[in-house]
């Protein structure tokens, strides 16, 4: 089956410093991935978007790689801060490609 | 423009009672999505609107769980005979439109906290 793995233990990191978050899957075959931020009593919010065809993405602080051999994906935030503390999602389409499915998150804690 | 919004924000309901619950997406959206998120839990995928044809039921947890949507626009998640497991926050999300291969961000509401006595 489908499945989408993401770091379930809180990620403590120093402001200033670079957060690492991971997600992993299995039995998927994505055209692209997704990247959501959800803050606590919010809905997720969209962040980024990187194709299958793409190595890396870059939005201001943050960079987004997605390896298709390792059925992986990093998201990275440069110099971390307080304001990027929050629950960060990773989103595939399923092999259909009409239903997106959510890995079940990593909450980042940024300490100043 | 206006998000997705969602109603009612919270609901506090006794077992066994009817719940129903109110999305309405971005207008000019055609894909829209149910998610259901319990405390501390990932997302899990309810059921999915391209415009008003649900292709996938697949997701609904139980018969007790059933979803409309109306002039492509509106949908209620309408849940019977509500149990305490079914106690967490419903959230809806919609997109532009849903092809495979087009890029698809999904724009969530708020959510509907509901909890079930």
């Amino acid at each position: 089956s489908q499945k989408i793995e993401q770091n379930s233990e809180a990620l403590n990191i120093q402001e200033g410093k670079t957060a690492t978050l991971t997600c992993n899957y299995t039995n998927y075959s994505p055209a692209y991935l997704q990247w959501y931020r959800q803050d606590p009593g919010r809905g997720p919010v969209f962040l980024l978007l990187i194709r299958e065809n793409e190595k890396e993405k870059r939005k201001e602080r943050l960079k987004v790689t997605f390896d298709t051999t390792l059925k992986q994906s990093l998201f990275h935030i440069t110099a971390s801060q307080p304001a990027d503390s929050a629950t960060y999602l990773c989103a595939l389409f399923n092999n259909a490609g009409n239903m997106l499915t959510f890995g079940g998150g990593t909450r980042l804690m940024v300490k100043p | 423009g206006a998000g997705v919004s969602q109603s009612p924000s919270n609901k506090v309901t006794e077992k066994g009672k009817d719940v129903e619950l109110r999305c309405d997406p971005i207008s000019g959206h055609t894909a829209l999505y149910w998610y259901r998120q319990s405390l501390g839990q990932g997302l899990e995928f309810l059921i999915y609107f391209q415009g008003n044809s649900a292709p996938d039921k697949s997701g609904l947890p139980s018969d007790r769980f059933s979803a409309e949507r109306t002039g492509g626009s509106v949908s209620t998640l309408t849940i019977q005979r509500t149990q305490q497991e079914d106690s967490a926050v419903y959230l809806c999300a919609s997109s532009l439109n849903l092809l495979a291969g087009v890029t698809n961000e999904q724009f969530f509401g708020p959510g509907t906290r509901l909890t079930v006595l």
